[in-house]
């Protein structure tokens, strides 16, 4: 079965930082690009990045929000995506969701996690 | 950023009946491949959100065939012919032709 699982989810502190994975399996992620959406409490959809699969040179995007503060990162081997969120703040509060598309040929958000919470307060 | 607009925002309707969701862009979606790069995803009551539709028009794998994409540049629609009680929840638009990859505001269906 072709799905993704996100954990790291939790409760920090304003400035620390916070680490999510996200487990593909069914699916090798080198073939991927690895994306990380997060949606706010009652608030709608955020696009967070993502990073190419190594088998399209493993190159991360950012969106303007986190760009400098979050990191995407791979372990292809096994399929594994990394967010390392640093420098939280609290407006980080949201539920990430991990997902995937296809570089080779586009077809949509195909397969989403059950996604993580992550909680910015003091 | 490329704003996404939807339309309407809350949407009651009766089950059996028909309903229908525009989405419009800042900016043409059309890619020179000649794909419109707007997607559709629903996201029902305390779930993660699921594709329906990619490329404008090409329903995902396991999507009712009830649900129906169209429109190309800057104009797009989803329509449902007969809503059923399992499609509650809010709809999103998202355009994926440049980063950041940018979202409607979501509409929210319900059964009248």
């Amino acid at each position: 079965e072709v799905q993704v699982v996100e954990s790291g989810g939790n409760l920090v502190q304003p400035g620390r930082s916070l680490r999510l994975s996200c487990t593909a399996s069914g699916f090798t992620s080198a073939g991927y690009a690895m994306t990380w959406f997060r949606q706010a409490p009652g608030k709608g959809l955020e696009w967070v990045g993502f990073i190419r699969g190594t088998s399209y040179g493993g190159t991360p995007e950012y969106a303007a929000s986190v760009r400098g503060r979050f990191t995407i990162s791979s372990d292809d081997s096994n399929s594994i995506a990394y967010l390392q969120m640093d420098s939280l703040k609290t407006e980080d509060t949201a539920v990430y969701y991990c997902t995937r598309w296809s570089p080779y040929f586009y077809n949509g958000m195909d397969v989403w996690g059950q996604g993580t919470t992550v909680t910015v307060s003091s | 950023d490329i704003v996404m607009t939807q339309s309407p925002l809350s949407l009651p309707v009766t089950p059996g009946e028909p309903a229908s969701i525009t989405c419009r862009s800042s900016q043409s979606l059309l890619n020179s491949n000649g794909y419109n790069y707007l997607d559709w995803y629903l996201q029902k009551p305390g779930q993660s959100p699921q594709l329906l539709i990619y490329l404008g028009s090409n329903r995902a794998s396991g999507v009712p065939d009830r649900f129906s994409g169209s429109g190309s540049g800057t104009d797009f629609t989803l329509k449902i012919s007969r809503v059923e009680a399992e499609d509650v929840g809010i709809y999103y638009c998202m355009q994926a032709l440049k980063i950041p990859y940018t979202f409607g505001q979501g509409t929210k269906l319900d059964l009248k």
